[in-house]
Order: structure tokens, then sequence, then C-alpha cells
């Protein structure tokens, strides 16, 4: 089993929808959650952290369920420039480990 | 700042050959690591440093794979000799500790083994 899962798409949306994707992760001692973001044949970028109470910037909202071990990532009102692979990030040992990527979600957001 | 800087963007070499791509950090950034990403395994962590200390070499795919870093500012990753199933986009990414969350990726090097 993977350390990260997600649904790897794509999810093709309509500019102004609403989209959400979920990832899991297999090691429950994980400590800190993040989602990076990736365009087509560019380098993998910090999006946004995820905290157990919920946490939301702008438009986009993450979400962590310790108990269920999921993370999800909702982005409201979607733009063409949203359209990119979104990537679940988990680090298992707090400041001494190491962030595993998940394989991440593809995001198409037509006109 | 530059951000992390990796050379070559793109390098394309004959099966067997020894390939060396190369990395400098973001200054003041005590962490370094490499990936590498494929289709198929998506990214995959083969090593990372922490001071110029390997900490956790066990994504190293074999013995074919090494990985230094001299010093603070440059890092290298060697391949010898290459196989065409070692062909991905290897990213080098620095931070300021392991389990920050701004690592800064550089925009990789695209690796094509013939």
């Amino acid at each position: 089993r993977k350390e990260v899962e997600q649904d790897p798409g794509p999810f093709n949306v309509p500019e102004g929808a609403t989209v959400a994707f979920n990832c899991t992760y297999s090691n429950s001692a994980s400590q800190s959650f993040f989602w990076y973001r990736q365009d087509c044949r560019k380098e993998p970028k910090l999006l946004m952290s995820v905290y157990s109470s919920g946490n939301e910037d702008g438009r986009f909202t993450a979400q962590l369920n310790r108990a269920s071990q999921y993370i999800s990532l909702l982005i409201r009102d979607s733009k063409l420039s949203d359209s990119a692979t979104y990537l679940c990030v988990v680090n298992h040992s707090g400041n001494t480990g190491k962030l595993i990527f998940g394989q991440g979600t593809t995001l198409q957001v037509k006109p | 700042d530059a951000g992390v800087i990796q050379s070559p963007r793109h390098e394309v070499t004959e099966m067997g050959q020894e390939v060396t791509l190369r990395c400098k950090p973001i200054s003041g950034h005590n962490s370094l690591f490499w990936y590498r990403q494929t289709m198929m395994r998506g990214l995959e962590l083969l090593i990372y440093f922490n001071n110029n200390v390997p900490i956790d070499d066990s994504g190293m795919p074999e013995d074919r794979f090494s990985a230094k870093m001299p010093n603070a500012s440059f890092s290298t990753l060697k391949i010898q000799p290459s196989e065409p199933r070692d062909s991905a986009v290897y990213f080098c990414a620095s931070s300021l500790h392991p389990g920050a969350a701004g690592y800064t990726f550089g925009s990789g090097t695209r690796l094509t083994v013939v």
C-alpha cells in the first residue's frame, strides 16, 4: 500500500465549479500535512499547510481527519488558472522527518 | 534570492554513460532533498541531507546511484552506469529543516537515457 494515496483524476470541471480532492495516508504517526501544486512541466510549490482545525486561504479550504487518516482540499469558484496537479504531502516525524508526496490529482478547469 | 538552482535542465545520454546532476540550494537552508518523478511512480524521495550529512538514503534505487554534498552550497547526484529506466525528472529541493513545510524545489533536470 502506498504511504499517501490520491485519486489521480483527471477532474474536469467548468469555471466557477466547486471541486474537492481527498487523500489518505497510511502512517498514523504522521504529524504534518500539506497540499502542493504542480503545473505542467514545472516544479511543485507549496499551496497550503493543513491543520487539524481546518484552514482556509481565499477560495481554498483544507481539512484533516486524523481518525480516518484523510486530508481534503476544496476549491470554490474554480478558475482556469487553477488547472494543475495537486499533491497531497505528509510528514512522518516532525522536524526530523521527510515529506512524502502522493502521486497527485489532476484538475482541468474548462471555460 | 535565486532559489534552488539545478543543472543541467535537460540531459540526453546513452545507456551505460555516467550522468551527474547538480544542485545549489538556497543559502541558509540546512536540508537538501533529491526526488525523482515519473508518470508511473510520482515523486519519490531518493536521499536527503541535513547540514551536509546524508540522513536517509533508503530511496536510492541501487548502487548505480550516489549522492554527495561536499559543502552547504552544492550537491550532486550521480548515476553510473545509466540505464533507460532511469529516465525521469530529477528534482532537488531545500528547506530550513527536514520537516519544514516550505520545501523549495529547483526547476528539475529532465533526464533521458537512450
